[in-house]
C-alpha cells in the first residue's frame, strides 16, 4: 500500500515569503500526483496533477515538481499571500490501484 | 458547470440506526470514488465505481457499508448498524474516465456524519 507524508505538518509564515511542501510517498510506481488544498471543514480543491512522465507543473503562483524514481514531490508556493491559509495535501496514485492515496498534509498558515 | 455535489452536509444519528449518503458527480464523469476523512489525517479509500458498477470496493472497512450506483451517475453511500467510530467526513469525488488514467478527481464538500 502507498505511504504518504508530508514534511512540514504545519508552517506559519509572513506574507509575501516563497515557501516549499515536500512530500514523500513509498512506492515510486505511480500514473500521477495531484496537490490539492482543504480549508478548514470544506472538500478538497485540486491546486494540480503532474503525470509520471513529468517533472514539473504550474498553475500561477503554484509550483509542482515531481522526482518518481526517489518517491518525492514538492509544492512551491511563491509570494504567499493570507488566502493560501488552508491544509495541503499530497495525493499519489499507485499503479494497480484505482484510488488516490494521501497524507496527512501541511497546514500552512500565512500571517497578513 | 456543477462540481460534485454532497447531500445531507451534516448528518447526525444514534448508534445502530442507518443512513444514506449521496453524491451527484460532474455531469459526464464515468468515475466515482468515495472516500473517508476521520478529524487531522487524508482521505483513505472506500470504493470506486465505472460506471454502474463497483470495480473497486477495497476500502470499505467492514460489511456495514455497502455503496451504490444504479444508473452511472447519483451513488449512494449506505451504513447499517452506525458505530460512533463511523464518525467522519465522507467524501466523494469524480473524475472523466477510469481510476487509472491521468485525470483530475474532483472532490465535493462532504457530508460530515456524527455518530452519537
Amino acid at each position: 500500500k502507498q505511504e504518504v507524508t508530508q514534511i512540514p505538518a504545519a508552517l506559519s509564515v509572513p506574507e509575501g515569503e516563497n515557501l516549499v511542501l515536500n512530500c514523500s510517498f513509498t512506492d515510486s510506481a505511480i500514473y500521477n500526483l495531484q496537490w490539492f488544498r482543504q480549508d478548514p471543514g470544506k472538500g478538497l480543491t485540486s491546486l494540480l496533477l503532474i503525470q509520471s512522465s513529468q517533472r514539473e507543473q504550474t498553475s500561477g503562483r503554484l509550483n509542482a515538481s515531481l522526482d518518481k524514481s526517489s518517491g518525492r514531490s514538492t509544492l512551491y508556493i511563491a509570494a504567499s499571500q493570507p488566502g493560501d491559509s488552508a491544509t495541503y495535501l499530497c495525493a499519489p496514485d499507485q499503479t494497480g490501484a484505482n484510488n488516490l492515496f494521501f497524507g496527512t498534509g501541511t497546514r500552512l498558515t500565512v500571517i497578513p | 458547470g456543477a462540481g460534485v455535489s454532497q447531500t445531507p452536509s451534516n448528518k447526525v444519528t444514534e448508534k445502530g440506526k442507518y443512513v444514506e449518503l449521496r453524491c451527484d458527480p460532474i455531469s459526464g464523469h464515468t468515475a466515482l470514488y468515495w472516500y473517508r476523512q476521520s478529524l487531522g489525517q487524508g482521505p483513505e479509500f472506500l470504493i470506486y465505481f465505472q460506471g454502474t458498477g463497483a470495480a473497486d470496493d477495497s476500502g470499505l472497512p467492514n460489511d456495514r457499508f455497502f455503496a451504490v450506483r444504479p444508473e452511472g451517475s447519483v451513488s449512494t453511500l449506505k451504513i447499517q448498524r452506525t458505530e460512533r467510530g463511523d464518525s467522519a467526513v465522507y467524501l466523494c469525488a469524480s473524475s472523466a474516465v477510469s481510476g487509472r488514467a491521468t485525470d483530475t478527481q474532483y472532490f465535493g464538500p462532504g457530508t460530515r456524519l456524527t455518530v452519537l
